[in-house]
């Protein structure tokens, strides 16, 4: 089955911690993107690589951290130093860039 | 200017209406415009994609595209109650191929 997993879907982090969400593709696609969504919000960029070993910050970088040492991997990363981390995180990817992204299912993360 | 604007909502239309969304972007260089749907709690889903100026027709669905206005527009016809969702405008942008996405309108499909 191809397609873009997120992982966990729920994900619970106590003040302080940091966290690192899981996102995996088995489409081959070059591209991949971090978007975080606040409640009645579009999707707002964090982080995107168009290649492996290769990543470009968005407009809300600040706080989180990613990597790409595989092409089908693109894990990110919230620290502490993100100090509303409270959102639905989606990651997408793209065969190659500026082509049409698909999207995992999401992960929830909740500071508690 | 925002990179990508969409006009205010919420939207809502009776069944069997056409519903007009419409969206723009201030990067004249772009050359990728994506609409995608988005149901309450779950990701965004890809709905059309138009590259060129001009009108794209997928079933119900109808994108419009005018680069020289820097506007592109979803057209739905005869909406249904499972057209109703979060419609979100995307962009590709700048010398990096950055995926910009609007806010997004709610779109309420009255039975």
């Amino acid at each position: 089955d191809g397609g873009i997993t997120q992982s966990p879907k729920y994900l619970f982090r106590k003040e302080g911690q940091n966290v690192t969400l899981s996102c995996e593709q088995n489409l081959n696609h070059d591209a991949m993107y971090w978007y975080r969504q606040d409640p009645g919000q579009g999707l707002r960029l964090i982080y995107y690589s168009q290649i492996v070993n290769d990543f470009q910050k968005g407009d809300i970088a600040e706080g989180y951290s990613v990597s790409r040492e595989k092409k089908e991997s693109f894990p990110l990363t919230v620290t502490s130093a993100q100090k509303n981390p409270t959102a639905f995180y989606l990651c997408a990817s793209s065969i190659v860039k500026n082509t049409e992204a698909f999207f995992g299912q999401g992960t929830r993360l909740t500071v508690v | 200017q925002k990179e990508v604007e969409q006009n205010s909502g919420p939207l809502s239309v009776p069944e069997g209406a056409i519903a007009s969304l419409n969206c723009t972007y201030s990067d004249r260089g772009s050359q990728s415009f994506f609409w995608y749907r988005q149901y309450s709690g779950k990701s965004p889903e890809l709905i059309m994609s138009i590259y060129s100026n001009g009108d794209k027709e997928d079933g119900r669905f109808t994108a419009q595209l005018n680069k020289a206005s820097q506007y592109v527009s979803l057209l739905i016809r005869d909406s249904q109650p499972s057209d109703s969702a979060t419609y979100l405008c995307a962009v590709i942008t700048g010398a990096n191929s950055k995926l910009t996405f609007g806010k997004g309108i709610t779109l309420s499909v009255r039975p």
